[in-house]
């Protein structure tokens, strides 16, 4: 079975421009995370879905964040306008919440750079 | 102020070696987890404990919860080159949450 997707896996792109960041979560699984880890802060969470809602986006940074979840299989995280301290990378996990475990799944993760 | 504090930071030994790792905290939590993740992957979860006192082996790797259920270590025998990665320890803030809160993490280094 394929685990969770990512894309792309590297992302270099100036200062000002729209970033979109795309998640595909295992199959059956109905929560979805995306956190962002830098070497400073470490590994912290951005925002939850559970069934597609957004339920906590307390760590959201700012306003120039947004994240969707459109449907089951499919997230995605902007960042509008990007800055140079975003770099960092970006992964997405997911779980299936009510399961007979609690695992989070984590995707390869995506490499930002903002120049 | 960090929820959890995972110590040492770096670890570099030779292979065949034993060790432990921290992670602490001055809050209880129903639950830990352990999880390892090699350089370009994303983490993986090890292992979750529950019960304050538990201890839980896999391979050659054991994993202690603290009897009060605030702190845990991790101890590897006969370190292996494929045990090199960041170790990170993470918790639920509350009982019950779906979210994570992690350590910064343990970064173990394994030299043939």
């Amino acid at each position: 079975d394929a685990g969770v997707i990512q894309s792309p896996r590297h992302e270099v792109t100036e200062m000002g421009q729209e970033v979109t960041l795309r998640c595909k979560p295992i199959s059956g699984h109905n929560s979805l995370f995306w956190y962002r880890q830098t070497m400073m802060r470490g590994l912290e969470l951005l925002i939850y879905f559970n069934n597609n809602v957004p339920i906590d986006d307390s760590g959201m940074p700012e306003d120039r964040f947004s994240a969707k979840m459109p449907n089951a299989s499919f997230s995605t995280l902007k960042i509008q306008p990007s800055e140079p301290r975003d770099s960092a990378v970006y992964f997405c996990a997911s779980r299936l919440t009510g399961g007979s475990t609690d695992t989070q799944y984590f995707g390869p993760g995506t490499r930002l750079t903002v120049l | 102020t960090q929820l959890l504090e995972q110590s040492p930071q770096f670890l570099s030994i030779q292979e065949g070696e034993n060790l432990t790792v921290y992670c602490n905290s001055s809050s209880v939590f129903s639950s830990l987890q352990w999880y390892r993740q090699e350089p370009g992957e994303g983490p993986v979860l090890l292992v979750t404990v529950v019960t304050g006192g538990e201890v839980k082996k896999l391979k050659r790797l054991t994993f202690q919860f603290g009897d009060a259920r605030k702190d845990s270590s991790l101890h590897i025998t006969a370190a292996q080159t494929g045990d090199t990665g960041l170790y990170l320890c993470a918790v639920p803030p509350i009982q019950g949450a779906q979210k994570l809160v992690f350590g910064q993490g343990t970064r173990l280094t394994i030299n043939p």
